[in-house]
């Protein structure tokens, strides 16, 4: 059975840091690409991140560029999201899931992100 | 990379059929056969339901379908059942990102 465990949310002061781990278990991790999607309080899902099977590859959405960095570790079988200078509007959910093709075909069940004062 | 255009909300009487429609550019719906759509109850995980634009992975039921045409997307609901009410997303492959759509909340009436 296919498990993603995110961890390392919390609250968190504008301008901070904080490193996302996406534990993964069930499936062969070193072979397939990964991704970050979030979700805003009470808002739609947005997608942050991803990286290809190996780590070679890396893409990012816009307003998370030169501020977050998506890296895996294929041997501890874990994705990370290192997230810097941290937003108000960086505040969500954050999922990390598991890509086959060009779609999220596995969710982990999320961690909250509060970038507050 | 802007959000995919959904309407905000469709809604149908159970047995009915409701089709979201999902409008992007040629830049993502239009330029690749990556569509995928995506249920979230509330507080809940999302689940894929369409990948591939018209694929359906192994446990949903084929009530649920997918189209495409030029730059927009389609999700039908045939035989609508009090479950599907649910928040539907889209989401296409954009070259060198994904760009999910604003979401659709579909009411069993």
């Amino acid at each position: 059975e296919v498990q993603l465990l995110e961890s390392g949310g919390g609250l968190v002061w504008p301008g901070g840091s904080l490193r996302l781990s996406c534990a993964a278990s069930g499936f062969t991790f070193s072979t397939y690409a990964m991704s970050w999607v979030r979700q805003a309080p009470g808002q739609g899902l947005e997608w942050v991140s991803a990286t290809s099977y190996d780590g070679a590859v890396t893409y990012y959405t816009d307003s998370v560029k030169g501020r977050f960095t998506i890296s895996r570790d294929n041997s501890r079988n874990t994705l990370y999201l290192q997230m810097n200078s941290l937003r108000g509007e960086d505040t969500a959910v954050y999922y990390c899931a598991k890509q086959v093709g060009g779609s999220h075909v596995y969710w982990g069940q999320g961690t909250l992100v509060t970038v507050s004062s | 990379q802007s959000a995919l255009t959904q309407p905000r909300s469709v809604s149908g009487s159970p047995g009915q059929s409701v089709t979201i429609s999902c409008t992007g550019t040629s830049s993502d719906v239009g330029g690749y056969n990556y569509v995928s759509w995506y249920q979230q109850y509330p507080g809940k995980v999302p689940k894929l339901m369409i990948y591939d634009v018209i694929k359906r992975p192994s446990g949903v039921p084929d009530r649920f379908s997918g189209s495409k045409s030029g730059n927009t997307a389609s999700l039908t609901i045939s035989g609508l059942q009090a479950e599907d009410e649910a928040d539907y997303y889209c989401c296409s492959y954009a070259g060198t990102s994904y760009v999910f759509g604003t979401g659709t909340q579909v009411a069993v009436l």
